[in-house]
């Protein structure tokens, strides 16, 4: 079964910090991997996919990075700003069936 | 387009009480899936479906059941409530898999007590 993790579990950066979060997963036979992000009491929201074959996905200051052989995908925060204070959670998807698997998430807390 | 939506937002129910999760999508995905996240946890998958008529157990189906009669909507199903299914539930969409991203209700918190 795969699992998913993501450490650290909390991080707390002054505003205008670059940053990086990691996740890593033990079976690298993966469809895609996704990252999300959640507000407090709120749903989730994708903010970047990586298919299988791609090594990196850009959407305006983030960037997340796949190295399947390794296990490991980052997603990299520049010039953080209070508004990205928020919990970002990692999923992905196997080659086979159609379940995700969730990590536990990292609380970034970007202080003014 | 109100994306997906979920109904109620919170609900307190007794041990032995059964409930409803209502879930409706807007945007003639096919796909559609329950999640329920515990304090300090990932997600895990109750249950999905493919499409109308057509349903599948996830990671962690018992104390569930699912019906999908539309593309429309996806309602989960609490028989007999136990406090382990005390948690939040979000139901999400897409419009396939495994490509497409999946996009997520604003959740139900649920407390059995």
């Amino acid at each position: 079964k795969q699992e998913v993790t993501q450490i650290p579990a909390a991080l707390s950066v002054p505003e205008g910090e670059n940053l990086v979060l990691n996740c890593s997963f033990t079976d690298s036979a993966i469809y895609n991997l996704q990252w999300f992000r959640q507000d407090p009491g709120k749903g989730l929201t994708s903010l970047l996919l990586i298919q299988s074959s791609q090594r990196e996905q850009t959407s305006g200051r983030l960037n997340a990075s796949l190295d399947k052989s390794s296990g490991r995908s980052t997603l990299y925060i520049a010039a953080s700003q209070p508004g990205d204070s928020a919990t970002y959670l990692c999923a992905v998807r196997p080659n086979t069936g159609n379940q995700f698997y969730f990590g536990t998430g990292t609380s970034l807390t970007v202080i003014p | 387009n109100a994306g997906v939506t979920q109904t109620p937002k919170f609900r307190i129910l007794k041990i032995g009480q059964s409930m409803t999760l209502q879930c409706t999508q807007d945007m003639n995905h096919n796909y559609m899936y329950w999640y329920r996240q515990d304090p300090g946890m990932g997600l895990k998958l109750i249950y999905y479906s493919v499409g109308a008529g057509i349903t599948d157990k996830g990671e962690v189906p018992n104390g569930y059941n699912v019906s999908r009669s539309t593309t429309e909507d996806f309602p989960l199903r609490l028989e007999l409530a136990a406090p382990s299914q005390t948690s939040v539930y979000f139901c999400a969409s897409s419009y396939s898999i495994p490509a497409e991203t999946q996009y997520f209700g604003p959740g139900t918190r649920l407390l059995v007590l």
